[in-house]
């Protein structure tokens, strides 16, 4: 069974760097698209990026120039980084497993419980 | 900007028949959109429940179903269970620079 979980500061200041990470276990991420998605208080889901294939990156234009996707291998991990933080970077942050086969198309499918991070003084 | 639209609410009583629909600002939705639908209650993660347009996962109900209808994803529910009532939200596949981009989200009360 694969269970993703994040981690990370629940509280970050403005104009700082947002940080967390993904553990996955049941499951290498060596293979699947792994990503990052948040929903804001009370607001609709808003895809951020994902990494696949040995480390390369897509980013929702909207947040491309301040967001930063990284893995590590040896640790299953997956890791989020967020500069220049504003209040309005405040949601749940979650991480989810997905990918794409030429057989079954895109898919997403495993997601993380979730964790708010607050943006704030 | 891509918009991706859906109902902002539905009613449908149980046992009934309920269609959310999902639309895209780019034009029709084709297979190629490889729609993806979720499921989301009060407090919880999202739960995935149809990907590429049609296809279940092993953890998804027999009563939900995915199509294209009319230039659009769609999420139809048969039988609906009091359990039902949720947050639903389609994810698109746009290509290019845009990528995934959520629909708003149809909140089904079931009453």
């Amino acid at each position: 069974q694969v269970q993703l979980q994040e981690s990370g500061p629940g509280l970050v200041q403005p104009s700082e760097t947002l940080s967390l990470t993904c553990t996955v276990s049941g499951g290498s991420i060596s293979s699947y698209h792994w990503s990052w998605i948040r929903q804001s208080p009370g607001k609709g889901l808003e895809w951020i990026g994902y990494i696949y294939s040995r480390g390369s990156t897509d980013y929702n234009p909207s947040l491309r120039s301040r967001a930063t996707i990284s893995e590590d291998r040896a640790k299953n991990q997956f890791s989020l980084n967020l500069n220049s933080v504003t209040a309005a970077d405040t949601a749940v942050y979650y991480c989810v497993r997905g990918g794409y086969s030429g057989y079954i198309g895109w898919y997403f499918d495993y997601w993380g419980q979730g964790t708010l991070v607050t943006v704030s003084s | 900007q891509t918009v991706v639209t859906q109902e902002p609410s539905l009613t449908v009583s149980p046992g009934g028949t309920v269609t959310l629909t999902c639309a895209s600002t780019t034009g029709a939705v084709t297979s190629g959109y490889y729609a993806n639908w979720f499921q989301q209650k009060p407090g919880q993660a999202p739960r995935s429940l149809i990907y590429s347009t049609t296809n279940k996962h092993s953890w998804t109900p027999a009563r939900f179903s995915g199509s294209l209808l009319g230039g659009k994803a769609a999420l139809t529910l048969s039988g609906v269970q009091p359990e039902d009532e949720a947050e639903y939200y389609c994810l698109l596949y746009h290509g290019g620079d845009q990528l995934w981009v959520f629909g708003g989200g149809t909140n089904l009360a079931v009453l």
